[in-house]
């Protein structure tokens, strides 16, 4: 069983629209990592936060330590946008990222 | 800008070939990390490096092999490459705590 849950696997929106993409985790962890990664491969790193909310542009990300669960926000949501989001965490035991499946998401004009 | 650089994005190689996949990173960092990025199972992690001539295991690194004979450079090798080892590679590097940079990837298919 994967220990990093995200959702939904798949999201396909309008554009402007606001998105939530949720990951949940089982233990406790040092860090938890938001990614984004375009057609084509490269993964640029968008959030790394242990605990409450960082804001960049149009990207939100929220940690809740005691429910161990973020979320990433996108406002005002545009068709470049569209890409796969991936959550990960180092857990407090070692430095590896252990990584979620990743939610697809496309937006629409 | 800090970067990760992967030498090639499109590599296709020949069963039983010997294949090098590059890495290099220009801040300094003293971890470095391999993963091999397929469908249906997510990122996984091949081998990672703390440190120059240091090297652990991560996930699966069965077929491969890894040398980090400098700081800035971490090589995957795939001894004999084979046919399930097609897959993107996805190199990456962190300083001592935090801060993952990522590089842009290298689609591997070995025929």
């Amino acid at each position: 069983k994967n220990e990093v849950e995200q959702s939904p696997q798949n999201l396909t929106a309008q554009e402007g629209e606001f998105i939530t993409i949720n990951c949940s985790y089982s233990v406790g962890i040092s860090a938890l990592h938001w990614l984004q990664q375009h057609p084509g491969g490269g993964i640029v790193s968008l959030f790394m936060l242990s605990s409450g909310k960082k804001k960049h542009g149009r990207l939100i990300a929220t940690i809740n330590i005691q429910e161990k669960h973020s979320s990433l926000h996108i406002t005002a949501s545009h068709p470049r946008d569209s890409a796969v989001y991936i959550c990960a965490v180092t857990w407090t035991s070692g430095s590896r990222l252990t990584f979620g499946e990743g939610t697809q998401l496309t937006v629409n004009p | 800008d800090v970067k990760v650089t992967q030498s090639s994005r499109y590599l296709v190689k020949r069963t039983g070939e010997k294949v090098f996949l590059e890495c290099v990173q220009d801040m300094d960092h003293e971890n470095m990390f391999w993963y091999r990025q397929d469908p249906g199972l997510g990122l996984r992690l091949i081998y990672f490096s703390y440190d120059v001539k240091m090297k652990e295991k991560g996930d699966i690194p069965e077929g491969y092999s890894v040398s980090r004979e400098k700081k800035e450079r971490f090589s995957l090798i795939l001894e004999s490459a084979s046919t399930n080892q097609t897959s993107m590679y996805l190199c990456a590097s962190r300083p001592a705590i935090y801060g993952y940079t990522f590089g842009s990837g290298t689609r591997l298919t070995v025929v």
